[in-house]
C-alpha cells in the first residue's frame, strides 16, 4: 500500500495563480484531511471529508476549495494565491473519526510571490 | 480558545532520556496525542493517552498525564540519534467526531552523539 499520496512536493506561484494540490490514499478511508503547516507552528485544519460528497470548513479554510467526489481522493485547490498562503501543505486520512489514527502523507511545499 | 503550549527546543546527549512537555487548555480533550515528524515526512503517531489514564508506557516511550494541571509529557528513554525530530503534542476536542486535532507548535529534539 502507498497509504497516503501528494502530489507536488514542491511549487513556487505567483500572486494571483492557481493550483491544486492532489491527495489519494488506498486505505479506503472515510475521513480525509488539509491541513498546512507554517514555519514554526503546529497544523492547522483547513477542510475535511467525512466521506465522498460531504466536506467541510476547519479552523483557516478562507482562500481554499475542496471537493471529495471518490474516497480515494481529496484535491485541495487554491484560487487567487497570495503570499499568506506560503505553508506547507499536508494532506492525511483516517478510517474514522474522533480517536482513530490519522495518516498522513509527505506533504507539499507551497511558496507564493 | 483551545490551546497547546510545547517548549521550542531540546538538546540531550545519547543514552541520556528526553522529557517533552505540553500544557492544554481545553479540560474536556478525551484524548491527548503525541506525533513525530523527521525533517521533510509527514507527521507519524507515535503515542496517545486517553483522558482517565495518569501513564502510558509504550517501549522507551512514557507519556504522563496530570489533567488537574493540564500538563502532559513524553519521555524517551536511552535516546538515540534516530530520534532527532520535532514532537508534536495535540489534544482532540470533546466530541470531536471529526477528529478535530489542535497541534502545538512541536519541540525540536536534538540528540548529540
Amino acid at each position: 500500500n502507498a497509504g497516503v499520496t501528494q502530489t507536488p512536493k514542491f511549487r513556487i506561484l505567483k500572486i494571483g495563480q492557481s493550483m491544486t494540490l492532489q491527495c489519494t490514499q488506498d486505505m479506503n478511508h472515510n475521513y480525509m484531511y488539509w491541513y498546512r503547516q507554517d514555519p514554526g507552528m503546529g497544523l492547522k485544519l483547513i477542510y475535511y471529508s467525512v466521506g465522498a460528497g460531504i466536506t467541510d470548513k476547519g479552523e483557516v479554510p478562507n482562500g481554499y476549495n475542496v471537493s471529495r467526489s471518490t474516497t480515494e481522493d481529496f484535491p485541495l485547490r487554491l484560487e487567487l494565491a497570495a503570499p499568506s498562503q506560503t505553508s506547507v501543505y499536508f494532506c492525511a486520512s483516517s478510517y474514522g473519526g474522533g480517536t482513530y489514527e490519522q495518516y498522513f502523507g509527505p506533504g507539499t511545499r507551497l511558496t507564493v510571490t | 480558545g483551545e490551546d497547546v503550549e510545547q517548549s521550542l527546543f531540546l538538546s540531550v546527549r545519547e543514552g541520556d532520556s528526553s522529557v517533552i512537555n505540553c500544557t492544554y487548555t481545553d479540560s474536556s480533550s478525551t484524548y491527548l496525542y503525541w506525533y513525530k515528524q523527521e525533517p521533510g515526512a509527514g507527521l507519524q503517531l507515535l503515542t496517545y493517552i486517553f483522558s482517565n489514564m495518569d501513564m502510558k508506557q509504550d517501549q522507551r516511550l512514557t507519556v504522563l498525564l496530570n489533567k488537574k494541571d493540564k500538563h502532559l509529557s513524553l519521555r524517551i528513554a536511552d535516546t538515540q540519534t534516530g530520534d532527532s525530530a520535532i514532537y508534536f503534542c495535540a489534544e482532540i476536542l470533546y466530541g470531536g467526531s471529526q477528529g478535530n486535532l489542535i497541534f502545538g507548535k512541536g519541540t525540536k529534539l536534538s540528540v548529540k552523539p
